[in-house]
């Protein structure tokens, strides 16, 4: 069964860089056939895709962040990671880390990380 | 860029009640289009994808339906347990392009 564990951040301050991994187990992000996504959804508000990280190592943003976003893959530890500079309280959030289904439903987020904390306050 | 609406924001329905969400995309979208479903404090949970195509394991009471811009989602006898808010997504690959919809409430009455 796959399972996604994201890291903890916790409180971060305004300006400070937001960093978390996603690590996988059950699944291996070497065998391809699968995107690994970061999620976020704001209190009370809706879901808000960040970025996506396909097989091949191309990595795609939501225009709204790209400016400050940067995933990646480490594939020794089977895990991938997020990057978000520069954060204010807009960015104050629950993340999620997740899988689509396979090559041909890219999008489709069918496993889901339990999801992070991360709050932006001086 | 695309722009997903649902509506209604919130609905309350009984016990039993045929239950219909609605997403309206800003351009067609084809049938690029998921739903999930989302209990208080929980993790989002995929219940459709290609606007009809039902998750495996997830009720048959639940049915997605539409093409191009105007989608629905159904719930044939709603139960308890499906107090939660549903969310609409658009996904495209090649490159990807995501939106979710603002959400719909779903309370029993």
């Amino acid at each position: 069964q796959v399972q996604l564990q994201e890291s903890d951040s916790g409180l971060i301050k305004p300006s400070e860089t937001l960093s978390l991994t996603c690590a996988v187990s059950g699944d291996s992000i070497n065998t391809g056939g699968h995107s690994w996504s970061w999620i976020r959804q704001p209190p009370g508000k809706a879901l808000e895709w960040i970025g996506s990280i396909y097989h091949s190592g191309s990595s795609y943003y939501n225009k709204s962040l790209k400016s400050r976003v940067t995933i990646l893959v480490d594939r020794s530890e089977n895990q991938f990671s997020l990057k978000l500079t520069s954060v204010t309280a807009a960015d104050t959030a629950v993340y999620f880390c997740a899988r689509d289904k396979n090559i041909w439903n890219h999008g489709v987020f069918d496993v889901w990380g339990l999801g992070t904390v991360v709050s932006v306050s001086s | 860029d695309i722009q997903m609406t649902q509506s209604p924001s919130s609905l309350s329905a009984s016990v039993g009640d045929r239950v219909t969400i609605t997403c309206r995309a800003s351009q067609g979208i084809n049938n690029n289009l998921a739903w999930y479903q989302q209990k208080p404090g929980k993790v989002p949970k995929l219940l459709v994808y290609a606007a009809s195509t039902l998750q495996s394991g997830v009720p048959s009471r639940f049915s997605g339906g539409g093409s191009g811009t105007d989608f629905t989602l159904s719930i044939s006898s709603l139960q308890p347990e499906d107090v939660a808010t549903y969310y609409c997504q658009y996904y495209k690959s090649a490159p990807p392009e995501i939106t979710f919809g603002q959400g719909t409430r779903l309370e029993i009455k």
